[in-house]
Order: C-alpha cells, then sequence, then structure tokens
C-alpha cells in the first residue's frame, strides 16, 4: 500500500522564479494539505484540496495556489519566488476530511532552496 | 499568534524510562489532537490521537493525556527506546467547519534516549 508520495525530492530556484510541487495521495484517500515548515518550526497549513476545489485556506499569500487533478494527486504553485519561501513543503492526505477524527498522513516533503 | 506550544525544544531520556512530551494551546474550539514523530529528511509520522470527549488515549506505548480545563495535553512513551529519537510535534484542529483539515502545529520537541 503506497503512502504518500512527494515530488521532487529537492529544488533550488532563484529569486522571482516560479515553482511547481508535486503529491500523490495515500491509497483511497481523497483529500490533500499542504504545509511549509521553516527550520526549526512546525508545519503551517497553506491549504487543503477536496474534491478538485480549495476547501481550506491558511494565511499564505495568493502566490501560493494548487490543484487538485480527478486521480486526486495535487500540485502546489509558488509564484514570484522570494528567499523566505525557502522551506520544507509537506503534502499530507487523508480520507474525507472534516468528518470527525480526520487524521492527516504526511509524505517525505519537498525541500525547497531560493537563491 | 501561536495558538499550540511545545514549550520544550528538548528532552533527554534514558532508555527504558518513561517520555514526558507536553503541549499547550490557547483556542477553546480545538476539538480534536494528533501527535506526530519525525526523523531527518522524512515527513511527519502519525502516532496518536485524541478528541476531546475523551481525557485519554492509549495506544502500546504510546498514551495521549487531554486537560481540557487547563488547554494542556501530554504524550506518555513508556517504555523508551533508541529508535523513540526524533522531533515530536502536537496538532490541533477546531470544531468549527471552516476549522475542519486545518491542523496548527507546534514547534516540535526534539527527544533523545540515550542507553
Amino acid at each position: 500500500d503506497a503512502g504518500v508520495t512527494q515530488s521532487p525530492t529537492h529544488l533550488i530556484k532563484t529569486r522571482g522564479q516560479q515553482v511547481t510541487l508535486r503529491c500523490s495521495p495515500k491509497s483511497g484517500h481523497d483529500t490533500v494539505s499542504w504545509y511549509q515548515q521553516a527550520l526549526g518550526q512546525g508545519p503551517q497549513f497553506i491549504f487543503q484540496y477536496y474534491e478538485e476545489e480549495e476547501r481550506q485556506r491558511g494565511n499564505f499569500p495568493d502566490r501560493f495556489s494548487g490543484h487538485q487533478f480527478p486521480n486526486y494527486s495535487s500540485e502546489l504553485n509558488v509564484n514570484a519566488l522570494l528567499l523566505g519561501d525557502s522551506a520544507l513543503y509537506l503534502c499530507a492526505s487523508s480520507l474525507l476530511a472534516g468528518l470527525g477524527e480526520e487524521t492527516q498522513y504526511f509524505g517525505p516533503g519537498t525541500r525547497l532552496l531560493v537563491l | 499568534d501561536q495558538q499550540v506550544k511545545q514549550n520544550s525544544p528538548s528532552l533527554s531520556v534514558q532508555e527504558g524510562r518513561i517520555s514526558i512530551l507536553n503541549c499547550d494551546y490557547t483556542n477553546s474550539m480545538f476539538d480534536y489532537f494528533l501527535w506526530y514523530k519525525k526523523y531527518p529528511a522524512e515527513g511527519p509520522t502519525f502516532l496518536i490521537s485524541i478528541s476531546s470527549i475523551k481525557d485519554k488515549n492509549e495506544d502500546g506505548r504510546f498514551t495521549v493525556f487531554l486537560n481540557k480545563s487547563a488547554k494542556h495535553l501530554s504524550l506518555h512513551i513508556v517504555p523508551s527506546q533508541p529508535g523513540d529519537s526524533a522531533v515530536y510535534f502536537c496538532a490541533a484542529r477546531g470544531v468549527t467547519t471552516d476549522s475542519w483539515g486545518k491542523f496548527q502545529f507546534g514547534a516540535g520537541t526534539q527527544v533523545v534516549v540515550t542507553p
């Protein structure tokens, strides 16, 4: 049973560029959430996708956008990269998010470095 | 606005003894709590959860206690093993529909289990 997978594992970009990160959820899951984890901090919620729509959003600017495909996989796009966007980006999947006790399962993350 | 706080950045414990990790929260609308373990270069791994209708939940060596009046939860690991050395995060979610899926994480506690 495949868990949550993410690609790429590492990425280096320069300021002003755009980046796309990808996530495949755990088998049987229909909901994908994205988090940003800066060094020494806990994950910060970016947004959640369910039924191909953004269902929840955290306090992140519009430069952060996403998409969910019919097969439940998801992409995170970040435009106009800033040095402060350097972080570990985590994808988490869950089933029927919001219905009672939702458990989110995380992928290994994508390490983004912005120079 | 940090609504979930783990005030101990690190904890050292001897193998075989009990590890106690603490987490405090400020939002009285939080109703569901999770603990995750994270090794370097990996995503967080789900350990155990508890909903606000309970004050204790056990799973093998892991027990989570919830004190709603104090807005405090703790994770007990008994007995501690070398493989438990990792960073532990607590996470919380609100009861309202606009909070579903939007987990807030503490900054983490680094646990080191010594022989």
